[in-house]
C-alpha cells in the first residue's frame, strides 16, 4: 500500500462549481501535511499547508482528519485556471512522501 | 525571487553514456533534493542532502550517485544509463518543509 494514496481522477467540472479532493495516509507518524500544484510540463509549486484545525485561502480550503487519516482539498468557485494536477505530500523524519495527485479539467 | 535552475530542459543519451544532472539553487538553502516522476507512480526520491559533502539514500538510488561540493549545488549522476531511466528528474531545495523545485530535466536513454 503507497504511504499516500489519492484519486487519480480526472476531475472535470464547470466553471464556479465546488470540487473536493480526498488523499488517505498509512503512516500515523507522518507529522505534516501539504498540498502542491503542478501545471502541465511543469515543476510542482507549494498550494498550502495543511493544519489539524483546518486552514483556508481564498477559494482554497485545506482539512486534516487524524482520526481518519486523511486530508481533503476543497475548491470553490473553480476557475479556468484552477486546472492542473494537486499532489497531496505527507511529511515523515523530514522527507516529503508524494502522492501522484489527482488531476482537475475547469471547463468554460 | 526563490529560484532553483537545472542544466537542461531536455536531454537524450544512449544506453551506457554517464549522464550528469546539475542543479543550482540561489536561497542558501541546507536541504536539496533529487527526484524522477512518471506517470502512476508520482515523485519519487533518489538521493537527498542535508548539507555540503552530505547525501543521503532516498527510496530509489540504484544506478545513480549524487555529489554535493558546494552548498548551492546538487549533481545527480548515472554512471551508466539504462532505458528505465528515462524520466522526468526533478531537483528541489527546501527551507524548513516547504520545497522549491526546479523546471525539470526530461530525461529519455535510448
Amino acid at each position: 500500500r503507497k504511504e499516500v494514496e489519492q484519486d487519480p481522477g480526472p476531475f472535470n467540472v464547470p466553471e464556479g462549481a465546488t470540487v473536493a479532493f480526498n488523499c488517505t495516509y498509512s503512516n500515523s507518524a507522518s507529522q505534516s501535511f501539504f498540498w502542491y500544484r503542478q501545471d502541465c510540463r511543469k515543476e510542482p509549486k507549494l498550494l498550502m499547508s495543511v493544519y489539524s484545525s483546518g486552514n483556508e485561502d481564498g477559494r482554497f480550503t485545506a482539512q486534516l482528519n487524524r482520526a481518519s487519516q486523511y486530508i481533503s482539498l476543497l475548491i470553490r468557485d473553480s476557475k479556468l485556471s484552477d486546472s492542473a494536477t494537486y499532489l497531496c505530500v505527507g511529511v515523515n523524519t523530514d522527507k516529503l512522501i508524494f502522492g501522484t495527485g489527482t488531476r482537475l479539467q475547469v471547463f468554460p | 525571487d526563490v529560484k532553483v535552475t537545472q542544466s537542461s530542459r531536455y536531454l537524450v543519451k544512449r544506453t551506457g553514456e554517464k549522464v550528469f544532472l546539475e542543479c543550482v539553487q540561489d536561497m542558501d538553502h541546507e536541504n536539496m533534493f533529487w527526484y524522477r516522476q512518471d506517470p502512476g507512480l508520482g515523485l519519487r526520491l533518489i538521493y537527498f542532502s542535508y548539507d555540503v559533502k552530505m547525501k543521503e539514500k532516498g527510496d530509489i538510488p540504484e544506478g545513480y550517485s549524487v555529489s554535493r561540493e558546494k552548498k548551492e549545488r546538487f549533481s545527480l549522476i548515472l554512471e551508466s544509463a539504462s532505458t528505465n531511466q528515462t524520466s522526468m528528474y526533478l531537483c528541489a531545495s527546501s527551507h524548513y518543509n516547504e520545497q522549491f523545485f526546479g523546471p525539470g530535466t526530461r530525461l529519455t536513454v535510448l
